[in-house]
């Protein structure tokens, strides 16, 4: 496609529970990226891939955070065990490279743990 | 890691007024500076960008200039409109890092 489609747009957990996002990046984009944008707007790097491969995943929480972006299917970030402050909106964004190309955004998917 | 500092946190204008966004950084070798857009509830858009190469790059209203030797780089709206009222994000990345935003500034747009 030629815009990022993410899904669902809003997910509601209880704490404990998973939550699982997932994202289409634009068609012809080797790169994926998800970023975390809490309360105050920071946006923090979660996960990197170059096709179905992780390029750079230092920002991930690894106990309960994982991400795939399998060929044919869209990309996915999974949390295991939702916590209370992993609730955020979750942007995933897709570029043709990784060094200085455009990233373009999704629209995002706000996750509420209650 | 690389830091981005952004300022003003929040700025008003009068509609058909400039309004400018500046932002500075630590790592001489960051080489991609972009410029994000985000409304409420949406997704950032990719409004303009420079790579450091380029001193200044122009698109209509707005415009980006790049000082490397000073680290900065600054984002200027022209003859501003209530709908360039939005929530604006520099942004940069150096090699093979992710890309690192700016807090954000809050532009308002008095019509």
């Amino acid at each position: 496609g030629e815009e990022v489609a993410q899904t669902p747009k809003h997910l509601v957990r209880g704490e404990g529970q998973k939550a699982k996002l997932y994202c289409a990046p634009i068609k012809g984009h080797s790169y994926v990226f998800w970023y975390q944008q809490v309360l105050k707007n920071e946006f923090k790097f979660l996960i990197s891939f170059q096709n179905e491969n992780v390029f750079d995943e230092t920002g991930m929480p690894k106990e309960r955070f994982s991400a795939k972006c399998l060929p044919n299917s869209p990309c996915s970030l999974e949390i295991q065990a939702t916590k209370l402050e992993d609730s955020a909106v979750y942007f995933c964004a897709s570029s043709q490279s990784f060094r200085g190309d455009e990233q373009f955004f999704g629209p995002g998917t706000r996750l509420t743990v209650l | 890691g690389e830091n981005v500092e952004q300022h003003p946190s929040t700025l008003s204008v009068q509609e058909g007024d400039s309004a400018v966004i500046k932002c500075t950084y630590s790592d001489s070798a960051s080489n991609y500076f972009p410029w994000y857009k985000q409304e409420l509830g949406k997704g950032p858009q990719l409004i303009i960008d420079i790579r450091s190469n380029v001193g200044e790059k122009k698109d209509q209203r707005i415009a980006v200039t790049l000082n490397k030797t000073a680290k900065h780089f600054s984002l200027h709206i022209t003859e501003t409109q209530p709908e360039d009222s939005a929530v604006y994000f520099c942004a940069l990345n150096s090699g093979n890092t992710p890309l690192v935003f700016g807090k954000g500034t809050r532009l308002s747009v008095i019509a």
